[in-house]
């Protein structure tokens, strides 16, 4: 089968780094994508890794490494506007997405 | 401008009924989805479509129709709709070969009663 895993749920205080996990296993694999949602709001799309190593987009960062079929989204010097769920979302064969459990992200002051 | 919109935002109906949900996109892009998301939040596709062709039908019961006028719209039509439907549907596009970055609608919360 196809499957993402990533923690349920992750606690942090504002300024802090956090690293967001995820673990997939997909019959075939073009690369990993990250998605943020909101409460109440719409997933959008944060960043994707097609090859190995660190992608940066300014506070963001995404890592992949496809020998160990994981990656992690890493944002630094948090704010409380970052709380929300994060998804990892894999590329496989077949033209489709498929998305992780989400990970909720709570920024404490 | 709103990229991707979809109506209603709220849908609360009885269960039996039928209804629709409907998607636009302004973007150019080539390909439309629908997802559902359920109250774990767990996002999972249910179709897709390339200029106005079905290339995507998951597992998805029958009572559910999509229909792609052309490639800027996508609608959802669901027949004797059932509690276990209640979820927020999204809408969401892509263009090309970019399937891993899509533009999501702002979500159709469904109730069913």
């Amino acid at each position: 089968g196809q499957s993402l895993e990533q923690p349920s749920e992750v606690t942090a205080v504002e300024g802090a780094i956090v690293q967001i996990n995820c673990t997939y296993q997909t019959s075939g694999f073009y690369g990993l994508s990250w998605y943020q949602q909101h409460d109440g709001g719409a997933p959008t799309f944060l960043s994707y890794n097609a090859l190995d190593g660190l992608e940066e987009t300014g506070r963001f960062s995404s890592f992949l490494s496809r020998s160990d079929s994981y990656g992690y989204l890493l944002l630094q010097e948090l704010q409380m506007k970052d709380s929300a769920s994060y998804f990892c979302a894999a590329y496989p064969q077949g033209g489709k997405l498929i998305f992780g459990q989400g990970t909720e992200l709570s920024v404490k002051p | 401008d709103t990229a991707v919109s979809q109506t209603p935002k709220y849908l609360v109906t009885q269960m039996g009924n039928d209804k629709s949900i409907k998607c636009e996109q302004n973007l150019g892009h080539d390909t439309m989805y629908w997802y559902k998301q359920d109250s774990k939040k767990f996002l999972k596709i249910m179709f897709s479509y390339n200029n106005k062709e079905l290339i995507i039908n998951e597992t998805v019961p029958n009572r559910f129709s999509p229909k792609s006028p052309d490639k800027a719209h996508l609608n959802l039509h669901i027949n004797s709709l059932e509690l276990g439907d209640s979820a927020v549907y999204f809408c969401a596009s892509s263009q090309g070969d970019n399937t891993y970055e899509q533009y999501f609608g702002p979500g159709t919360r469904l109730t069913v009663t």
